[in-house]
């Protein structure tokens, strides 16, 4: 079955405790992007990835760090959590030539206290 | 910047209403539009999309023209269900094909 997948789906942790995020899709996608999701904002796109090693920032960057070692797995790296980075997180892929037909996991809700 | 502003609801409708959500952007030059929809609990999920302006995109009943005079891509349906409530998200795509942006979403809730 096609799929993006993401994990942890329900995380809460403490201030300042570095965590990732993994994301992994099996439908051979070049495009893959992070996107956080808040209540009245829609998604804001973090980061994005036009294939392996190749990465680029998005409108929310900061505080966030990716990878691309592998054209399947994009994790999300946040080094040093805070309290605003609670939100739900979803990674979405797409392939070649349909950049805006994207594949979305099903979301990581992240909780900072 | 490019910019997606949609109605933000929530809309509430009667089964078998009308619907439009209204959506416009700015953006420079020939962006891509889309509309995505989240049902409860789940990630988002391409309804349609229009790729140039006069396009129409359709899908399960829904509808949405690309207007580059008006900047406007309205989603549209004609007779609602109840398994239509969702958020509905209007978004585009830049010139590049590379920065995406969605708007804020707007919920809809179909009551029988």
């Amino acid at each position: 079955e096609a799929q993006v997948t993401q994990n942890p789906r329900y995380l809460i942790t403490v201030t300042g405790k570095k965590l990732t995020v993994t994301c992994s899709q099996n439908m051979n996608h070049e495009y893959m992007s992070w996107y956080r999701q808040d209540p009245g904002l829609g998604l804001r796109q973090i980061y994005y990835s036009m294939n392996v090693e190749v990465t680029d920032k998005g409108d929310v960057p900061e505080g966030y760090k990716v990878s691309r070692k592998e054209k399947r797995n994009f994790p999300l790296i946040l080094e040093s959590p805070s309290p605003n980075q609670t939100s739900l997180y979803f990674c979405a892929s797409s392939p070649r030539g349909a950049r805006g037909e994207q594949y979305f996991g099903p979301g990581t809700r992240l909780t900072v206290t | 910047g490019n910019s997606v502003t949609q109605m933000e609801g929530p809309v509430t409708l009667s089964e078998e209403a009308f619907l439009t959500i209204n959506c416009t952007y700015t953006a420079t030059g020939y962006p891509s539009l889309f509309w995505y929809v989240q049902y409860p609990g789940e990630g988002l999920q391409l309804l349609l999309k229009a790729t140039k302006a006069d396009d129409k995109g359709s899908n399960k009943g829904f509808e949405a023209t690309y207007r580059k005079e008006t900047t406007s891509f309205h989603l549209e349906k004609g007779s609602v269900q109840v398994s239509d409530s969702a958020v509905y998200f209007c978004a585009l795509l830049d010139n590049y094909g590379q920065n995406f942006v969605f708007g804020p979403g707007t919920r809809l809730s179909v009551l029988p």
